[in-house]
């Protein structure tokens, strides 16, 4: 069974820098044909691309937030972390990864739960 | 605003069909993909490469992409599929999503 799951913090101060987990199972982060992407919502809003990560580790952001993102996978561990600077209270919202699947010609089929993050002095 | 356009909201009786349209220039170029996402839940895919239903989602799903338009095409509408949709495509390995659409079955 595939299964992604996000862990983080659930509130960070403004300015700082949020940290996020993935964890992957049933799948391999090296595996040609998948790949993660990192995906968010603010309340009442739609979903926004942050970042993806590909099995030979090139990298591709948000054109919007490309200075505050860094997103890196440790295959080993199946985990794809994902790092935001200078956090601000207009991103607070949920945040999740999913997978992304040749099988569905690169169509997101399996996502996390989604953790929310509240940015808040 | 979005790159990719959708209806704010799209109301359809029990049963009938429901249309769903997503709207960028030359989107026939690109492969869009749909997802349902209900109050509280991840999203979940129901059309990839805009007319091909993955395991387990129900035939009335599916989809056309032709020009400036994708559509996502619910037939016999059930009280089940109401939620938020949206469309979706990558563009230059950045995913673009729709603002998304709420529907909603009457």
């Amino acid at each position: 069974q595939v299964t992604l799951k996000e862990s983080g913090p659930v509130v960070v101060r403004p300015t700082e820098t949020l940290t996020l987990t993935c964890v992957v199972s049933g799948f391999s982060l090296n595996n040609n044909r998948m790949s993660v992407s990192w995906i968010r919502q603010l309340p009442g809003k739609a979903l926004e691309f942050l970042a993806h990560i590909w099995p030979n580790d090139d990298e591709n952001y948000a054109k919007s937030l490309n200075d505050r993102l860094t997103i890196a996978k440790d295959a080993s561990k199946g985990q794809v972390v994902l790092t935001m600077t200078n956090m601000n209270p207009a991103d607070t919202g949920t945040y999740f990864c999913a997978r992304r699947t040749l099988t569905y010609n690169y169509g997101m089929d399996v996502w996390g739960q989604g953790t929310t993050v509240t940015v808040s002095s | 605003s979005y790159e990719l356009t959708q209806p704010d909201s799209v109301s359809v009786a029990l049963g009938q069909t429901a249309r769903i349209s997503c709207g960028r220039t030359n989107i026939a170029d690109y492969n869009v993909h749909w997802y349902q996402q209900r109050p509280g839940q991840a999203p979940l895919l129901v059309i990839y490469k805009n007319n091909n239903r993955p395991s387990g989602i129900p035939e009335r799903f599916s989809g056309s992409n032709s020009g400036n338009t994708a559509t996502l095409i619910i037939s016999r509408a059930q009280f089940e599929d109401e939620g938020d949709y949206y469309c979706q495509l990558w563009d230059r390995s950045v995913a673009m999503f729709g603002g998304g659409t709420k529907l909603s079955i009457l």
